[in-house]
């Protein structure tokens, strides 16, 4: 299967935006996915469809895609936006997640 | 309200295998997938495999055929994942998901360890 290549990490301070980003070859054919994980708390799916917000996650959230690479932009970072981040994709030989990105909020 | 709720934690020695399950409630069992992902310490998320609770066939990667087995059974709309000949670095949290990657378990943490 392919990789999905993310920054290790990302730091912004409060109310500045935030932009992580997620590389890979297959990336123009397949939906992306992405989640925040807090410490010591599963996953949770916060863009789906590349730019689809699930119910309940806040619109500052945000999924955009141009070509290989696509991007989670976080507007007015937020204290509680502090998370390690993963993109996922999916091709024939199933799912795979990117290495993720720990968000820091300065 | 969707919940899959996973076994408790265990500690298994070198060699050993284990077996967590995954009961589904607030849905109908049967029409979605089940993924199973894991979760090293300190790591990243890596996905195992997914199942189809309908007809039972599943996907693996490559890396974990021949050691990991995920069945199901529908009259309890309960998911297992079994893995095999364990090593200290299976030591993980594993996680069932549901096929949209929506809703996750709440994790079990396997520690393999002599």
């Amino acid at each position: 299967s392919y990789e999905l290549t993310q920054p290790p990490s990302v730091s912004v301070s409060p109310g500045q935006t935030a932009r992580i980003t997620c590389s890979g070859d297959a990336l123009p054919k397949q939906y992306v996915f992405w989640y925040q994980q807090r410490p010591g708390q599963a996953p949770k799916l916060v863009i789906y469809k590349n730019t689809q917000r699930p119910s309940g996650i806040p619109e500052r959230l945000s999924g955009s895609n141009s070509g290989t690479t696509v991007t989670l932009t976080i507007s007015g970072v937020q204290a509680e936006d502090e998370a390690d981040y993963y993109c996922q994709s999916a091709d024939s030989t199933g799912v795979v997640f990117g290495g993720g990105t720990k968000l820091t909020v300065l | 309200q969707v919940h899959l709720v996973q076994s408790e934690a265990d500690v298994k020695k070198p060699g050993a295998s284990v077996k967590v399950s995954c009961k589904a409630s607030g849905y109908t069992f049967t029409d979605y997938y089940i993924h199973w992902v894991r979760q090293a310490p300190g790591q990243g998320l890596e996905w195992m495999g997914w199942i189809i609770p309908n007809s039972g066939d599943t996907k693996y990667p490559q890396k974990f055929q021949g050691r990991v087995a995920l069945t199901s059974d529908t009259s309890l709309s309960t998911a297992y994942m079994e893995l095999t000949s364990l090593k200290s670095d299976d030591t993980a949290i594993y996680y069932c998901v549901r096929e949209d990657f929506d809703f996750w378990g709440q994790g079990t943490l396997i520690t393999v360890s002599s």
